[in-house]
């Protein structure tokens, strides 16, 4: 079974402090690594991917990927309440995606 | 990204009824992905739909109880056929982006069987 582990939250942070979010997965012919944002009672937007180890900066997002390990992280610095939603980490191999069941983060004004 | 357009974007169904999902894209695509997400969890996949052969279902699911069609590269539609009080989710349809990598999703349907 090919799986993609992720701590379910929820994770508070205070606004402006940097939310950590973490996820494993089995499979190691994964691919490509992605992190999804979703708001409650909306579909999964995507706000990052990752292909190869190292880190990954987009804006106030950092990703970060560990092959070896069998990790993906996902930082966001400077955090807003507007961060506050669940993040789904989602790894493919070719055509087989699977996703994590996400982590609800909390940003506290 | 594809702009993807899934209605209903809600529905209150009746026990034993079928609901139709249907989802369009704004450009030709090859796979269109059927996921549900079930309360407080993830996304599962359903199925794949191909334009011009049969749907590919994942384990668990079977084609009697969501049959799927994929009439051309912008559009199909998934059944929820049947329906019991286990089929309320949130069902999502998803394209790869244009590197075919990437996967984007519509707003999603959420159903509620009564």
């Amino acid at each position: 079974q090919k799986e993609v582990e992720q701590n379910s939250g929820p994770l508070s942070v205070p606004e402006g402090a940097i939310a950590s979010l973490n996820c494993t997965y089995s499979d190691r012919g994964s691919q490509s690594f992605f992190w999804y944002r979703q708001y409650s009672g909306k579909s999964p937007e995507l706000i990052m991917s990752i292909y190869s180890n190292g880190d990954k900066e987009d804006g106030r997002f950092t990703a970060q990927l560990n092959k070896a390990s069998q990790y993906v992280s996902l930082l966001i610095r400077d955090s807003q309440p507007s961060d506050s939603a669940t993040y789904l980490c989602a790894v493919k191999n070719n055509n087989d995606m699977r996703f994590g069941a996400g982590t609800r983060l909390t940003v506290k004004p | 990204s594809a702009v993807i357009s899934q209605k209903p974007s809600r529905d209150i169904c009746q026990r034993g009824t079928s609901l139709t999902i249907q989802c369009q894209v704004d450009s030709q695509v090859t796979m269109m992905f059927w996921y549900r997400q079930q309360p407080g969890q993830s996304l599962t996949l359903i199925a794949t739909a191909n334009q011009g052969s049969e749907a590919t279902y994942e384990s668990g699911f079977v084609i009697d109880k969501f049959p799927i069609s994929r009439p051309n590269l912008t559009f199909s539609t998934l059944t929820v056929s049947n329906m019991s009080p286990e089929d309320s989710s949130i069902y999502l349809c998803s394209v790869a982006g244009q590197g075919g990598i990437e996967a984007f999703f519509g707003q999603g349907t959420r159903l509620t069987v009564v």
